[in-house]
């Protein structure tokens, strides 16, 4: 079946540096990837749409400048956290539909906490 | 634009016995329908979706889950609980087309007691 390979699976940072976490798609071309967010004990919250060759769509409330979401590839997705504080402490997640699918599949997250 | 409720934060139930977690929908058409389940500190496992046919749904570790169109509900159920069932458990509904963008209910904890 289809993977989603998400990585790194948890980061470290210092406040006001910028972590990259990198959406991969293993076996399919996914042309629209998704990126949600995750308090503690709260549910997933829907962050971006990202489309290959195309600016992301950003949810409302979404800094776009804080979260840079780039989509270069068929098969890689970015989501670039800039200049992080603390509260971005969370744990993100992606997934990717393969084009024409009507699948979703989810990476295993990853839990960034900004020291 | 699609929104799922979960009514239940978290549900007890003994080993052995019988699950159902609710999770009602909106959405202008059909929706996509999944079930996720997340333990502690872990990434999401979809448990079953529906997409079309078939209202009942047969997942992974025994899982079901019925789509009700007059109702708006797709309620996830289990005949018989196991403790490792213990866990997160978080209603999706995805939509067609539009980007297909999927929206998360606000998840259900589900305890079990020997």
């Amino acid at each position: 079946g289809a993977v989603v390979s998400q990585h790194p699976s948890w980061v470290i940072c210092k406040s006001g540096t910028s972590v990259k976490i990198e959406c991969r798609s293993l076996d399919f071309q996914a042309t629209t990837m998704f990126w949600y967010r995750q308090f503690p004990k709260q549910s997933l919250m829907l962050m971006a749409t990202s489309n290959e060759g195309s600016k992301a769509t950003y949810e409302q409330g979404v800094e776009k400048d804080k979260f840079l979401i780039n989509h270069a590839s068929l098969t890689l997705s970015t989501l670039t956290v800039t200049s992080a504080h603390p509260e971005d402490s969370s744990f993100y997640i992606c997934s990717a539909r393969e084009g024409g699918a009507d699948g979703y599949t989810f990476g295993s997250g990853t839990r960034l906490t900004v020291v | 634009a699609q929104s799922v409720t979960q009514p239940d934060i978290h549900i007890t139930v003994s080993e052995g016995a019988s699950l159902e977690l609710r999770c009602n929908y909106s959405y202008g058409a059909t929706p996509y329908l999944f079930w996720y389940v997340q333990s502690p500190g872990q990434g999401l496992q979809l448990l079953l979706k529906y997409f079309s046919g078939d209202t009942l749904v047969q997942g992974i570790k025994g899982f079901e889950a019925e789509f009700k169109r007059s109702q708006s509900s797709f309620n996830l159920r289990k005949p018989s609980v196991h403790w490792s069932d213990a866990a997160e458990y978080f209603c999706a509904v995805g939509a067609r087309g539009g980007g297909f963008k999927t929206i998360f209910g606000a998840g259900t904890r589900l305890f079990v007691k020997a």
